[in-house]
């Protein structure tokens, strides 16, 4: 795969504690990507890094925080978890961002109790 | 607003035959999309994608087609083989954005 590592690969929480979520990369990639997925919805973005520091709201980001300090990481924050966010979420990453495909990490299946 | 769907959520086959599956997008702005297949406890692995300056484009058993006309997007499997059963998505970037919108996704079954 594409140098990407998710970490951890599987958690169980619950309502009201905080989670944080890793990706890793290893390709020096400027943009990062945070996309939960879920049956019937596909895949929606929740947040993407555009470079160290620079981070933008996707169409699903009410519940989430992202941080990137530096290009191979980029961190979601469940500030305080709830059940709706039960969900497998996947990071992804780019060289160019527009016109490019992206490269996904092996997700993270969440599970809020 | 944009919407990238697919017109089958099931598709089953039989090995060695052909296997199509579509996707219509609703953004005429959209002039690059790509195909990913998806496996069962994995992310999403890019396949194929097409830029809006052409209608064709193929890879290894692989082809996508592009009619601009109508807004839809094909991926044709050729002798279609077990390892192929996944779920394949189709998704649609508009130029400049730095974002794709992902179809939900057809699931591919190949009989033996």
């Amino acid at each position: 795969d594409a140098g990407i590592t998710q970490s951890p690969r599987h958690k169980v929480t619950e309502t009201g504690t905080p989670v944080t979520l890793r990706c890793h990369q290893t390709e020096n990639h400027r943009y990062m990507y945070w996309y939960r997925q879920d049956p019937g919805h596909g895949l929606r973005l929740i947040h993407y890094s555009y470079g160290v520091k620079d981070t933008d709201k996707g169409e699903v980001s009410d519940g989430y925080s992202v941080s990137r300090s530096k290009t191979e990481d980029f961190l979601l924050t469940l500030e305080s978890a709830t059940s709706s966010q039960t969900s497998v979420y996947f990071c992804a990453i780019s060289d160019r961002g527009d016109g490019q495909p992206q490269h996904f990490g092996d997700g993270t299946r969440l599970s809020i109790l | 607003g944009e919407s990238v769907g697919l017109h089958l959520p099931t598709l089953s086959v039989q090995e060695g035959d052909n296997s199509i599956i579509n996707c219509a997008y609703s953004n005429s702005a959209s002039d690059y999309f790509i195909w990913y297949k998806q496996e069962s406890g994995k992310g999403p692995q890019f396949i194929i994608d097409i830029r809006s300056n052409m209608d064709k484009r193929q890879g290894q058993r692989v082809t996508v087609l592009l009619n601009k006309t109508v807004k839809h997007l094909s991926l044709q499997i050729a002798a279609t083989q077990p390892g192929d059963s996944a779920v394949y998505f189709c998704a649609e970037n508009k130029g400049g954005s730095e974002k794709l919108v992902f179809g939900k996704g057809t699931k591919l079954t190949v009989n033996p």
